[in-house]
């Protein structure tokens, strides 16, 4: 099925450093919600983003929804071990189907 | 706790044997939401109820695959005559009706064809 191109695949980073990741896609989408998994878990919603250009908190995460309507980033600042997961975006068109990216795995240097 | 709750969470079966998960989302809400995902992908929409009426089925979900809702609540879904390819984490989501009505996920089931 169709998925979003999401990058970077992975992410090695020492505590205390800011990350940050994207998803483009060539279709334009009404929403982008951006999710965090941990092994053996469902999805939890962090952020969602309704209008070109919104740039939504939620503490240390930041993301904003691009201007083409086609792109999204994630900002983590000053990562703590607890962050340590797989990050997917999630874009919808005008109805209630999610359409995934394939995730961005957070791992911290010891 | 009232958040989705999906039994089994782990499920190993031999291949050509039928298999049966349950979902029980979060109370009031209407919406009802059936996803796979294998490993190192982002989950896959499977199919969608409003109450108990089953409004979209994905093309992933052949024949093998049935889901229902009988009474708006709780939802099965069943794999027949499983194959290996069915290995998979199943998630279940839940959500209220409305375009900002985000979903929340269950933990899954994790199924293993051996």
């Amino acid at each position: 099925g169709q998925q979003l191109n999401q990058s970077p695949q992975s992410m090695f980073i020492q505590e205390g450093e800011d990350v940050s990741m994207n998803c483009t896609s060539s279709s334009i989408f009404n929403t982008w919600l951006w999710y965090k998994q941990d092994p053996g878990e469902g999805p939890v919603l962090l952020i969602a983003l309704y209008k070109a250009g919104e740039l939504t908190s939620n503490g240390r995460l930041t993301a904003q929804f691009g201007i083409t309507r086609k792109d999204s980033f994630l900002n983590i600042s000053a990562s703590i071990p607890s962050d340590v997961g797989i990050y997917f975006c999630a874009g919808r068109h005008s109805n209630y189907q999610l359409i995934w990216g394939a995730g961005t795995k957070l791992i911290i240097k010891p | 706790d009232t958040g989705v709750s999906q039994n089994p969470r782990h499920k190993i079966t031999k291949r050509g044997q039928n298999v049966t998960f349950r979902c029980d989302p979060i109370s009031e809400h209407n919406r009802l939401y059936w996803y796979r995902q294998t490993l190192g992908q982002g989950p896959e929409f499977l199919t969608y109820f409003q109450n108990e009426a089953q409004l979209e089925k994905s093309r992933l979900l052949s024949d093998r695959f049935s889901a229902e809702r009988p009474k708006g609540s709780f939802s099965t879904l069943e794999i027949q005559r499983t194959e290996q390819g069915d290995s998979a984490m199943y998630l279940c989501a839940s959500s209220t009706g409305g375009l900002r009505a985000e979903a929340f996920f269950g933990q899954g089931t994790r199924l293993t064809v051996v």
